[in-house]
């Protein structure tokens, strides 16, 4: 148990599909993060959020759309997502910006 | 750019044994570093971190070493178990208007045979 929980562990959509993942951290922290992972890739950071705040989207396409409604809940919405946007999506969560981050065991997002 | 990168790919120990993976950094402004354990399935779990004016620093059977002046970072497990069987990935930080930004490395995959 990381503290960190990822909803759903496996999601398979269509690219016209619009779904959305949900984490929830019951750490107490401040900041949370999305990553994506992708085979023989280092961890991406798309996006971060200090205080319900967004502070970072890294360059990433409007197609991914989070929201972090309070500081335990981070969702990333998605729509019309492309193939190469399979992988797994990893949140984590520090008590801020510059304390260690804490994972999620992630999604496992799959375009068909 | 500036990465973070890995010496080997994959290491693989006999039970018991020590294990060091290794990590190299490129950007001499990084001050804090990170070694994550991710398991198949699961997603990065901490190990340990130390900051740039520490060359050294222990856990539990864990130790980091810092080498600031050949810009390396390692990680070494005593007594290895199965259960060490993972992909460690470094991760650093520079210091700047972006504490929180991590730059991972590929990863390490230790395997332990028992």
């Amino acid at each position: 148990e990381t503290g960190v929980t990822q909803t759903p562990r496996h999601l398979v959509m269509g690219m016209t599909n619009k779904k959305s993942l949900k984490c929830e951290q019951h750490l107490g922290h401040n900041a949370m993060y999305w990553y994506k992972q992708s085979a023989k890739k280092p961890l991406e950071l798309m996006f971060v959020y200090s205080l319900e705040e967004r502070v970072e989207n890294n360059s990433v396409p409007s197609r991914f759309s989070p929201e972090c409604p309070n500081s335990s809940h981070l969702f990333l919405h998605l729509h019309t997502l492309q193939p190469e946007d399979s992988a797994l999506y990893l949140c984590a969560s520090s008590q801020d910006l510059v304390q260690p981050q804490h994972f999620g065991d992630g999604t496992r997002l799959s375009i068909l | 750019g500036e990465s973070v990168g890995l010496h080997l790919p994959t290491l693989s120990v006999q039970e018991g044994d020590n294990s060091i993976i290794n990590c190299a950094y490129s950007n001499s402004a990084s001050d804090y570093f990170i070694w994550y354990k991710q398991e198949s399935g699961k997603g990065p779990q901490f190990i340990i971190d130390i900051r740039s004016n520490m060359d050294k620093r222990q856990g539990q059977r864990v130790t980091v070493l810092l080498n600031k002046t050949v810009k390396h970072l390692s990680l070494q497990i005593a007594a290895t178990q199965p259960g060490d069987s993972a992909v460690y990935f470094c991760a650093e930080n520079i210091r700047g208007g972006s504490n929180y930004k991590l730059t991972f490395g590929k990863g390490t995959l230790l395997t332990v045979n028992p």
